[in-house]
């Protein structure tokens, strides 16, 4: 069966710091991946999909990127936080007509 | 832009009644959309999806329906429980097969 594993569940980072959120799944090959971003109380921001290894699209200019090195895993960076950069951020894989997968999140905490 | 719109005061209702969530949105019908439930903390969990020509969907205790003349789909739970308590998305395909796109959820609560 398929799952996707998301870590750390929580992170607290100082403004101004490096973030590196990983992704990776099983039980599937090819699949198109995507992080969002859900802030308190709000819908979820669609930040990047993924059709494949090295292709990225962005959705949202903004302190982050994203990448790619294989093709079941799914990398969300920033080179320097900001206090907006806090929220929820969602790793998803979509599972053609049975909807997404998401992960299990990671609460981030920008001070 | 598309623009997604789902109510954001909690819908509040009494166990074994049917819970009737909305959700609306602007410009083109999606070929796709979907509803999810979110616990808190936790990742949405995929519900039912329905497509453009479907008018209604069904599993189990859940129904979707989706008109496209009003823009708009329901999303009902018959015979609700204190255990269907969460928040409910809904999420459009956008104009890339490859993208969908959340409304910001209903929150529903169940007493007992």
């Amino acid at each position: 069966s398929q799952t996707i594993h998301q870590w750390p569940a929580t992170l607290v980072q100082p403004v101004g710091s490096p973030l590196s959120l990983e992704c990776t799944v099983e039980g599937t090959s090819n699949p198109n991946l995507y992080w969002y971003r859900q802030a308190a109380g709000r819908g979820l921001q669609l930040l990047f999909y993924s059709v494949g290894i090295g292709q990225i699209s962005s959705e949202v200019p903004q302190n982050l990127s994203a990448s790619r090195p294989q093709d079941r895993q799914f990398i969300l960076s920033s080179k320097k936080l900001l206090l907006s950069d806090s929220g929820f951020y969602l790793c998803a894989w979509i599972a053609g007509p049975y909807g997404y997968t998401f992960g299990s999140g990671t609460r981030l905490t920008v001070v | 832009s598309q623009k997604i719109e789902q109510n954001s005061e909690a819908l509040n209702i009494q166990e074994g009644k049917t819970a009737t969530l909305t959700c609306n949105y602007t410009n083109y019908s999606p070929a796709y959309l979907q509803w999810y439930r979110q616990d808190p903390g936790r990742g949405p969990v995929f519900l039912l999806l329905i497509r453009e020509n479907e008018k209604e969907k069904r599993k189990e205790r859940l129904k979707v329906t989706f008109d496209t003349t009003l823009k708009q789909s329901l999303f009902h739970i018959t015979a609700s429980q204190p255990a269907d308590s969460a928040t409910y998305l809904c999420a459009f395909q956008g104009d890339n097969f490859n993208k969908f796109y959340f409304g910001s959820g209903t929150k529903l609560n169940v007493k007992p």
